[in-house]
């Protein structure tokens, strides 16, 4: 069964440090993996995409993440934490409805980004 | 190109009214799928549609329903409401779920508050 696991609900950094948030996905095939991010009460963003292509997805406001197979893994990264990326972050899978030859879009349960001036 | 359009932003009703919410995707999108955010639970699927037909559903009660018009927009009603039904609607396009083919997008959402 495909799923995604976020595995810290809060995370916190000071000003310009770097930010890093988990994610570990299981799929019994190859994923389409994505992040984004909500601020208060709006919907949510699409910060990057990984589609089989490369690894190493850059994606807006300076925010990556790499696709590690070996480790079912696919974090996100940004090397300089901004006040404005504080905001709640989500992982999601892409995986196939068997019956239904459609696809399902799987959320991880969410990791808030708090950054400290 | 214009975004996902949910209208109303926000709403309050009371106990055992019903609600209709609506969702303009994007000019292109025929695919419509309907979520519900609340603190507690997280984001949880509603239902999808694909040219005006329903294609999946989430694990909700039949108070929850929804249709899909010609032209791709789409409505989602809640009938008799209960305080638990207080969370973010948020309603997302995307060209074709069947095909894998990317990204969903979102609208800002529908805030309705039971009172």
């Amino acid at each position: 069964a495909q799923s995604v696991t976020q595995l810290d609900s809060h995370v916190s950094v000071s000003e310009g440090t770097p930010v890093l948030l988990r994610c570990n996905y299981s799929s019994s095939y190859s994923p389409s993996l994505f992040w984004y991010v909500q601020h208060p009460n709006k919907g949510l963003q699409l910060l990057l995409k990984y589609t089989s292509a490369a690894t190493l997805v850059k994606g807006i406001n300076g925010f990556e993440a790499e696709f590690k197979k070996s480790e079912t893994s696919f974090h996100l990264t940004k090397p300089s934490a901004h006040m404005s990326d504080a905001a709640e972050y989500f992982c999601v899978v892409n995986a196939l409805r068997l019956v239904s030859g459609t696809y399902k879009y799987i959320f991880g349960t969410g990791t808030r980004l708090k950054v400290l001036a | 190109k214009a975004g996902v359009t949910q209208t109303p932003r926000y709403l309050i009703k009371t106990r055992g009214q019903q609600v209709t919410l609506s969702c303009s995707p994007i000019s292109g999108h025929r695919s419509v799928s309907w979520y519900q955010q609340t603190p507690g639970q997280g984001l949880q699927f509603l239902f999808e549609y694909f040219s005006e037909t329903q294609r999946n559903k989430g694990n909700f009660p039949g108070r929850f329903s929804g249709r899909q018009f010609s032209n791709s927009r789409s409505e989602m009603n809640v009938s008799t409401l209960e305080l638990g039904d207080s969370a973010l609607y948020l309603c997302a396009s995307s060209l074709d779920q069947s095909r894998n083919t990317g990204e969903l997008f979102f609208g800002e959402g529908s805030r309705l508050t039971v009172l």
